[in-house]
């Protein structure tokens, strides 16, 4: 089955811990992206990457980091999160050979920062 | 900065009534609109995809309009069911912002028995 898993699917942690949180796609697609979603702010984009090896800040990079070294895996990495960070978490990826294409999103991974 | 709205923010109907959903951009070169659906807590199912030079796309009980040139797209419900209760969200892909989707806040739906 085509889809975009993500994992974990439910985080607590402390502040400063650092955590991962892994995303994969088994549809050979080249842009991988992360969204987090707010009350009152909806989803807005952390980071992306068109292909391996090639990333880029979204609207709200500040606190992230992310890696492609692989086509399929796209790892959200948060160095020492803070509470500002509790959100809830999407990946996304879409093919890349016309601008046109749908995206599809993976299940969301809750995330709370004490 | 472009912007994706949408109206009323939260919805309540009673079952069987057929509604509409709002979805506004303030710039009319888009790749695509996609609607997506979301219970609470849960991930974005994807319901409809409309390109550009598409006016609408129907699945089912939705249909989805398209107006590239005032920045608009409906959703239309048919009869709905206490089942549609979950809130809908538009999402744009501009032209000039790569493959971003710009999500509005969403539509909050409550479908009553």
């Amino acid at each position: 089955e085509a889809q975009v898993t993500q994992n974990p699917r439910y985080l607590i942690t402390v502040t400063g811990k650092k955590l991962t949180v892994t995303c994969s796609q088994n549809m050979n697609h080249e842009y991988m992206s992360w969204y987090r979603q707010d009350p009152g702010l909806g989803l807005r984009q952390i980071y992306y990457s068109m292909n391996v090896e090639v990333t880029d800040k979204g609207d709200v990079p500040e606190g992230y980091k992310v890696s492609r070294k692989e086509k399929r895996n796209f790892p959200l990495i948060l160095e020492s999160p803070s509470p500002n960070q509790t959100s809830l978490y999407f990946c996304a990826s879409s093919p890349r050979d016309r601008p046109y294409n749908e995206q599809f999103f993976g299940p969301g991974t809750r995330l709370t920062v004490l | 900065k472009q912007e994706v709205t949408q109206i009323p923010a939260a919805l309540s109907v009673p079952e069987g009534e057929n509604l509409v959903l709002n979805c506004s951009f303030t710039d009319s070169a888009i790749y695509n609109l996609q609607w997506f659906r979301q219970d609470p807590g849960k991930g974005l199912t994807s319901l409809l995809l409309i390109q550009s030079s598409q006016r609408e796309q129907t699945s089912g009980r939705l249909n989805a309009s398209l107006d590239k040139s005032s920045g608009r797209s409906t959703l239309y419900i048919a009869a709905s069911q206490p089942g549609d209760s979950a809130t809908y969200l538009c999402a744009v892909r501009f032209s000039n912002s790569g493959y971003a989707l710009n999500f509005g806040k969403g539509t909050s739906l409550l479908v009553t028995p």
